[in-house]
């Protein structure tokens, strides 16, 4: 199975920060490598997949890098309403996994 | 517009049985892979069950093997999760999402195991 590592589970930062969150696969992945997004009492929205598509409609604030086993994402700029949890996923192979969330609040 | 539709949640006791389903529309529904992930209360997600566009090829987490089915009607457009022997850890909200890299997502229908 491959193991998706999160880092870090939650962060505090301020209006206008950059803010970069990261996964790291147990295994290569291809670029089959997606980001969401979950505000309380919603469900997740896509941000990004094959690690750095933009969905259609999502911020260009938003981006998705690689390298290697490591899968970033950055918000350019933090703005209130990217306040959330953020998770990973891999679809590589199954069984598919995501990582553990990251919890974004804004100070 | 894609929608997706989750119903069929609700309480039930530990070793019983609930069929969750999910309406989807908006899209040519046979063509799509269709995936369950489900969050139990302040958890994260966790992928259940990954079925094929004509519904012959089928994935399971450990967690749910043996005792949940994916199923589909492409005539009706619906997908199914047949989830039997529930247990206390199957508690959560299970959403359907489209497709195994889940671009588009239902709102959710909530599972509650517990006597």
């Amino acid at each position: 199975d491959i193991q998706m590592t999160q880092s870090p589970s939650s962060l505090s930062a301020s209006v206008g920060d950059r803010v970069t969150i990261t996964c790291r696969a147990s295994q290569a992945l291809d670029y089959h490598l997606a980001w969401f997004q979950q505000k309380p009492g919603q469900a997740p929205k896509s941000l990004i997949y094959s690690a750095s598509i933009l969905e259609s409609g999502v911020p260009s604030r938003f981006s998705g890098s690689a390298s290697g086993t490591d899968f970033t994402l950055t918000v350019s700029s933090l703005q209130p309403e990217d306040s959330a949890t953020y998770y990973c996923q891999q679809y590589k192979s199954y069984p598919l996994t995501f990582g553990g969330g990251t919890k974004v609040e804004i100070k | 517009e894609v929608q997706l539709l989750e119903s069929g949640g609700g309480l039930v006791q530990p070793g019983g049985s609930l069929r969750l389903s999910c309406a989807a529309s908006g899209f040519t529904f046979s063509s799509y892979v269709m995936t369950w992930v489900r969050q139990a209360p302040g958890k994260g997600l966790e992928w259940v069950s990954t079925i094929g566009g004509s519904g012959d090829a089928t994935n399971y987490a450990d967690s749910v093997k043996g005792r949940f089915t994916i199923s589909r009607d492409n005539s009706k457009n619906t997908l199914y999760l047949e989830m039997s022997s529930l247990r206390a850890e199957d508690t959560a909200v299970y959403y359907c999402a489209k497709p195994e890299r889940c671009q588009d997502w239902g709102q959710g229908t909530q599972v509650t195991v517990s006597s």
